[in-house]
């Protein structure tokens, strides 16, 4: 079975750093990109950025460019998502999900809450 | 940046057909996309590369570009079509973007 399992819901205060992850299971990991997606709460789909996870090269969105740094370990099968400098408008719920061949996002991850507050 | 924009807000009776619109400068180059999400769930792809739609998607639900427009068609729109629905694309630097997102209501 194809999926995206994200790690469990985080609170951190105003200045920490969150990592993320995101185990992929039922393909070949490398093969696609994984791209990280945010929506704070009653808002909007955000893009944040994407990770080639063969290659491991990264792009960000410029908004977080800067705060947010995308890593892989592909023997593990894991994308990971790290947001530093938090403040209480990053509280959001964080998704990842794949880029399949059809340059469509496929399959999601079942999003990770990160809350800040002090 | 790169902007989508949608109406806020779709209101359509059962049976009867919803159109959601997509506007950005970039839609005559780049493909656009369409996700369904129902409340505390993960997004779902209805549509891709403008007019595609994926296996196990609904009949009901197909996609159209012309010009800076792309548009989500609901065909006889059913009670559990009650969502937010938003577009995506990215440019040519690969850059990505989401829709501002569109409620849609059935009455």
């Amino acid at each position: 079975q194809v999926q995206l399992v994200q790690s469990g819901a985080e609170v951190k205060k105003p200045g920490a750093s969150v990592k993320v992850s995101c185990k992929a299971s039922g393909y070949t990991f490398s093969r696609f990109a994984i791209h990280w997606v945010r929506q704070a709460p009653g808002q909007r789909l955000e893009w944040m950025g994407w990770i080639n996870a063969g290659k491991g090269h990264t792009k960000y969105s410029q908004k977080f460019q800067g705060r947010v740094t995308i890593t892989r370990d592909t023997s593990a099968g894991t994308a990971y998502m790290e947001l530093s400098s938090l403040r209480s408008e990053d509280t959001a719920l964080y998704y990842c999900t794949r880029l399949y061949d059809i340059d469509a996002f496929d399959i999601w991850g079942q999003g990770t809450l990160v809350t800040v507050s002090s | 940046s790169y902007e989508l924009t949608q109406p806020p807000s779709v209101s359509v009776s059962p049976g009867q057909t919803a159109r959601i619109t997509c506007s950005g400068d970039a839609l005559p180059k780049q493909y656009g996309y369409w996700y369904q999400q129902k409340p505390g769930q993960a997004p779902v792809l209805l549509i891709y590369k403008d007019t595609e739609r994926p296996s196990g998607i609904p009949e009901r639900f197909s996609g159209s570009s012309s010009g800076t427009t792309v548009t989500l068609t609901i065909s006889g729109v059913q009670a559990e079509d009650e969502a937010d629905y938003y577009c995506q694309s990215a440019d040519s630097s690969a850059t990505y973007v989401f829709g501002t997102g569109t409620k849609v209501t059935v009455l």
